[in-house]
Order: C-alpha cells, then sequence, then structure tokens
C-alpha cells in the first residue's frame, strides 16, 4: 500500500545535539511538507518543498535544515538551535501545490523529547 | 488564509449523527473548505472538501451555507473509531505555499 513512512515513533535529543527525522514516500507526490504539533495546539509549518532539489521556509524555520535530494525522501533535521524542539513532527505530502485541491497524506509522525 | 472558529469539543453517543459546526464569516469566493481529522498520536487524515455545493463521500458529508460563511460536517453515525479531533480549513485555490493552517480544531468524544 501507498503512504508515508516517519521514523523513528519517538526520538531523544541531548542538549547541543542535531537529530534527523525521516520521512519517505511511495505516493509519487512531488511536494512535501514538516509540521511541528505542540500539545492541545494546531500544525505550524516548517519547510516544505514543490520539487527535488527545492525547498522553502515555512512560518517556524528556524533551527531546521531540510534537504530534498530523492523525490520519496524529505528528512528533517532538529538543529541545537532549535532551544524548544519537545513537540510532534509530521510529515505529509501531496501531488503538488498547484493542485491545491489534492488532499495532503500524512504520516504518523515522530515524538521527539529533549533528555 | 482567512480564519475558521470551531467548538472547542463536542460529545457525541454512539451510532447517532453528529454534526460539527464551524464559522469563517470572512472566506472569499475561491476558498476551499477542507476538513480533516486527528486520532490520538496519528497524524491527520483528510475527511472531505467542497466549495459551494454540499459534498458526500464514504466517510462525511459536508454542508455549506448559501452565503458559505458556515459550514456543518456530518458524520451520519458515529462509531468509537470517529472519537478525534477535527479541523475546519480554508484553502485558497491556486495559493503558491500549498501547506494547510490548522486550527485548534474541535475535539469529538464518542460515547457507547
Amino acid at each position: 500500500d501507498g503512504g508515508i513512512t516517519q521514523s523513528p515513533k519517538y526520538l531523544f535529543r541531548k542538549e547541543g545535539q542535531n537529530v534527523t527525522l525521516s520521512c519517505e514516500q511511495n505516493l509519487n507526490h512531488d511536494a512535501m511538507y514538516w509540521y511541528r504539533q505542540d500539545p492541545g495546539q494546531g500544525l505550524r509549518l516548517i519547510y516544505y518543498s514543490q520539487i527535488v532539489n527545492d525547498f522553502q521556509k515555512g512560518d517556524i524555520a528556524e533551527g531546521y535544515s531540510v534537504s530534498r535530494e530523492k523525490k520519496e525522501s524529505f528528512p528533517l533535521t532538529v538543529t541545537s538551535a532549535q532551544k524548544n524542539p519537545t513537540a510532534f513532527y509530521l510529515c505529509a505530502s501531496s501531488r503538488g501545490t498547484d493542485r491545491d485541491l489534492e488532499p495532503q497524506h500524512f504520516g504518523d509522525g515522530t515524538r521527539l523529547s529533549i533528555l | 488564509d482567512a480564519k475558521t472558529t470551531q467548538p472547542n469539543s463536542m460529545e457525541s453517543n454512539e451510532e447517532e449523527p453528529v454534526h460539527l459546526p464551524c464559522n469563517h464569516s470572512t472566506i472569499s469566493g475561491t476558498d476551499y473548505i477542507h476538513w480533516y481529522r486527528q486520532l490520538p498520536s496519528q497524524g491527520p487524515e483528510y475527511v472531505i472538501h467542497g466549495l459551494t455545493s454540499n459534498v458526500n463521500n464514504r466517510m462525511a458529508s459536508l454542508a455549506i451555507a448559501e452565503d458559505r460563511k458556515s459550514s456543518t460536517l456530518i458524520l451520519h453515525r458515529a462509531t468509537l473509531r470517529d472519537a478525534a479531533v477535527y479541523y475546519c480549513i480554508l484553502k485558497n485555490y491556486g495559493g503558491s505555499q500549498g501547506n494547510l493552517i490548522f486550527g485548534k480544531g474541535t475535539k469529538l468524544s464518542v460515547k457507547p
């Protein structure tokens, strides 16, 4: 079955450490997104990518970095510059940002905590 | 993107219909109304979307007011698996960023 796979499901970060969250999709989607969700809140956009080798900052990109070397992969690195990284991170994909009627498909998330 | 207003929480009994309201008084003519839901500890799931006419699919129905300033998501027979946070989102056709702007949504509880 096609879908989005995020790993790991749980992740712990030490102070001063960078960690990378994995997101893989086999839906042949062009667009991919990273969102952050804090308890009791909605989702906020970190980064998005419309096509391979291109990505754009979202509303809360500071302290995060991404790459899009392959269509199916969009890893997110939470750097030590992100002072409050504890959150639920969600990856999504859609056919393309120019097709706004297309639903976004989400992974099951990675919960990141600070040790 | 225009803002939506939803009740924080609602309760329903199992096997009864549920009507989840959403107000969007500043909606523009090119804004589509999308609904997603999020089960505990999972990513959001697309439910339905519409522009002006009422819409039906296997999951739910979407009733849109004539002036488009409000809409209602209808679950015809709630099950325990429908307990989730339901998000009403406006998405402007042709927007360049493509992301969805999620509010806090409505937390639906279903009682057996």
